[in-house]
């Protein structure tokens, strides 16, 4: 069975600043680890996959994830927050067969 | 590609009637989901289908809830007879063997 735990239901960011969304995950299997991004009233885009490949997995939008098997996370990071990121964020989990578990999800919130 | 299409993008219904919800996954894919997103419950998998064939129902609330293929190129969601707690964002996605979930805009259910 797999599982991912998001921490933070809100993360609120000043613009320009660091964004880091945090994932852990629990898997009995090699997992596919995703970021998902939705906007309001829209469906989810993925923004970035780990399917073992590079630990470091580098998305759209600038931004990246690093896959830590030691810490079992699997966090996303951005350098530079734009208002234009202030979505819900959802990290997800598949062992096989593309069947995705999501985490609860994480409203990000960029201030001026 | 058109991407996921659902439809409709909202419903409105009384208690009690039957609804059905559309989609068509995107060309190609043999992975069809059907999630549903409510503020209580985050996102749910309701059931999934590999090659037009139920794999996975177990995320079905109950009875009143089934969900049929009938060929590659679409999906129907009912539910019957409706309650106001089913109200949710019901999202369709597809995938393919790159382990990639697209996602439709989601039909948006309201009973009243």
């Amino acid at each position: 069975a797999q599982s991912v735990t998001q921490l933070g239901s809100h993360v609120s960011v000043s613009e320009g600043a660091l964004v880091l969304l945090r994932c852990n995950y629990s898997s009995s299997v090699p997992p596919y680890l995703f970021w998902y991004v939705q906007y309001p009233n829209q469906g989810l885009q993925l923004l970035l996959k780990y399917t073992s490949a590079a630990t470091l997995v580098k998305g759209i939008n600038g931004f990246e994830a690093e896959f830590k098997k030691s810490e079992t996370s699997f966090h996303l990071t951005k350098p530079s927050a734009h208002m234009s990121d202030a979505a819900e964020y959802f990290c997800a989990v598949t062992g096989t067969a593309s069947k995705l578990t999501f985490g609860t999800g994480t409203r990000l919130q960029v201030t001026l | 590609d058109a991407g996921v299409i659902q439809s409709p993008r909202h419903e409105v219904t009384e208690m009690g009637q039957e609804v059905t919800l559309r989609c068509k996954p995107i060309s190609g894919h043999d992975y069809l989901f059907w999630y549903r997103q409510t503020m209580m419950r985050g996102l749910e998998l309701l059931i999934y289908f590999n090659n037009n064939v139920p794999i996975d129902d177990s995320g079905m609330p109950e009875d009143r809830f089934s969900a049929k293929m009938p060929n590659a190129s679409f999906s129907t969601l009912k539910i019957q007879p409706s309650e106001p707690r089913d109200s949710a964002v019901y999202f369709c996605a597809s995938s393919g063997r790159t382990v990639k979930a697209f996602f439709g805009q989601g039909t948006r259910l309201t009973v009243v």
